[in-house]
């Protein structure tokens, strides 16, 4: 099975403060994602990648930045960290094509303070 | 559009019944409509899924049916177990694209 690994897997930051969420996969899937999960609002897409270089925003980008130096490596960059920036973070890799059957890290609980 | 729409986002049952969810796409050029189990703590993983080329498709408990002109796709657990209580999403995307939307998810509840 495809393995993503995200770190740090818990984090706790202060408002105003730069986070770095990390995610790696080792399937040499083109696509990789980022989402947040919360209650009530499912999975939403917040920035995802079609390869090394390259990063398209999501459904709700604003706040986060996104960087895709390499095949295996994506990251998540909150440059002035808010309170509603409090969520999971899960990222995740892919194949583009008629299956795109998404393979999830076990996420990150980012806590804003 | 390409929203998702999932319904209930809550939905209880008694052991040994059957559980159905719904979902509607927007996108009429969904091609490919994956359903997903998170378990408490855990992430999201795939259970079934189903092309446009198909209308319904059966795994081990689990029937996926798919309506194109209603742009409607369903999940339902046939003889649910305590073991199936979990958050469900289903989600589309569509060849060509990048994107997997997803639904806002069914907490599933079954009860002994």
């Amino acid at each position: 099975e495809a393995a993503v690994t995200q770190s740090p897997r818990n984090k706790v930051a202060v408002t105003g403060g730069k986070v770095t969420l990390s995610c790696n996969q080792t399937n040499n899937h083109n696509n990789m994602y980022w989402y947040r999960q919360d209650t009530g609002h499912g999975l939403r897409l917040i920035h995802y990648s079609y390869g090394a270089g390259s990063t398209e925003k999501g459904d709700i980008p604003d706040g986060y930045k996104a960087s895709r130096p390499s095949q295996e490596n994506f990251s998540l960059i909150l440059e002035l960290a808010t309170p509603s920036q409090t969520s999971v973070y899960f990222c995740a890799s892919g194949e583009p094509g008629v299956q795109n059957t998404l393979y999830f890290g076990a996420g990150t609980r980012l806590s804003v303070l | 559009g390409e929203q998702v729409e999932q319904l209930p986002s809550i939905l209880r049952v008694q052991e040994g019944s059957s559980a159905s969810i719904n979902c509607t796409y927007e996108n009429s050029a969904s091609n490919y409509f994956p359903w997903y189990k998170q378990e408490p703590g855990e992430n999201p993983k795939l259970i079934i899924d189903i092309r446009s080329n198909m209308e319904r498709k059966q795994t081990q408990g689990l029937i996926v049916l798919l309506d194109k002109k209603a742009k409607r796709f369903s999940l339902h657990i046939t003889d649910t177990q305590p073991g199936d209580s979990a958050m469900y999403f289903c989600a589309a995307s569509w060849t060509g694209g990048y994107k997997v939307v997803f639904g806002s998810g069914t907490r599933l509840l079954v009860s002994p």
